[in-house]
């Protein structure tokens, strides 16, 4: 059973636009939500995360939205570019020593 | 700033044959965790050390090994290679306090194994 879904698989967006990623998860044991940026052949790299005692936390043109009740956390990229074009993977984990758990993934293509 | 650091970048190895993966977490980070990706996949966690001691344990096969070192490096063993265990591995460190306004995980950038 995929303990963290992610929405949707692929995504295309006209330069400027809003991009919007979605994931829920199941165990409320969670306590740290990250989102990763990933490009062909390179290592995840951390763009934000939230605790779950915050509903959004906002870096730049990156902004997490999370819903505690109803178990969801989105990722909004706010004009986005067509450098933004990577696979975009949310997470969550338990403790601070906790594994990551990935969603499966968001291909983002950004259209110039 | 000093990231983690992952030798070697790529290894073809044949079937059968032994392969060792070495990650260098960021300095003073504590945890280390090691996971693999397949093509078109997400990463799959397979093992966790904290303070040299193993914390978790994921999805490793038992052909897999890994072990954490007094220098805090970290080597992942992998014996009686197969054809799928061709994949992406990464390593990850972290400092495993929530109150570090430096808390989260940072990857390496991945050994590529071929295994042929």
């Amino acid at each position: 059973q995929q303990q963290v879904k992610q929405s949707p698989q692929s995504l295309i967006v006209q330069k400027g636009g809003i991009s919007i990623i979605n994931c829920a998860y199941e165990n409320t044991a969670f306590d740290y939500f990250p989102w990763y940026q990933q490009f062909p052949g390179k290592g995840p790299a951390l763009l934000i995360a939230i605790r779950p005692d915050v509903s959004e936390k906002k870096e730049g043109r990156f902004t997490i939205s999370f819903n505690k009740s109803a178990k969801q956390f989105s990722l909004h990229i706010m004009d986005s570019q067509p450098g933004d074009s990577a696979t975009y993977f949310c997470a969550a984990s338990k403790g601070s020593q906790g594994n990551l758990i990935f969603g499966k993934g968001t291909k983002l293509s950004v259209k110039p | 700033a000093a990231g983690v650091i992952q030798s070697p970048r790529h290894l073809i190895k044949e079937k059968r044959e032994t392969a060792t993966l070495k990650c260098y977490p960021i300095p003073r980070h504590d945890t280390v965790y090691w996971y693999q990706q397949g093509p078109g996949q997400d990463p799959q966690f397979l093992i966790s050390f904290y303070e040299k001691m193993q914390s978790d344990k994921g999805s490793i096969p038992d052909r897999f090994s890994a072990q954490q070192f007094s220098d805090y490096h970290s080597e992942l063993n992998m014996s009686s290679l197969e054809l799928g265990d061709s994949a992406l591995y990464f390593c990850a460190s972290s400092l495993g306090f929530y109150s570090s306004p430096n808390y989260g995980y940072t990857f390496g950038s991945g050994t590529r194994l071929t295994v042929v």
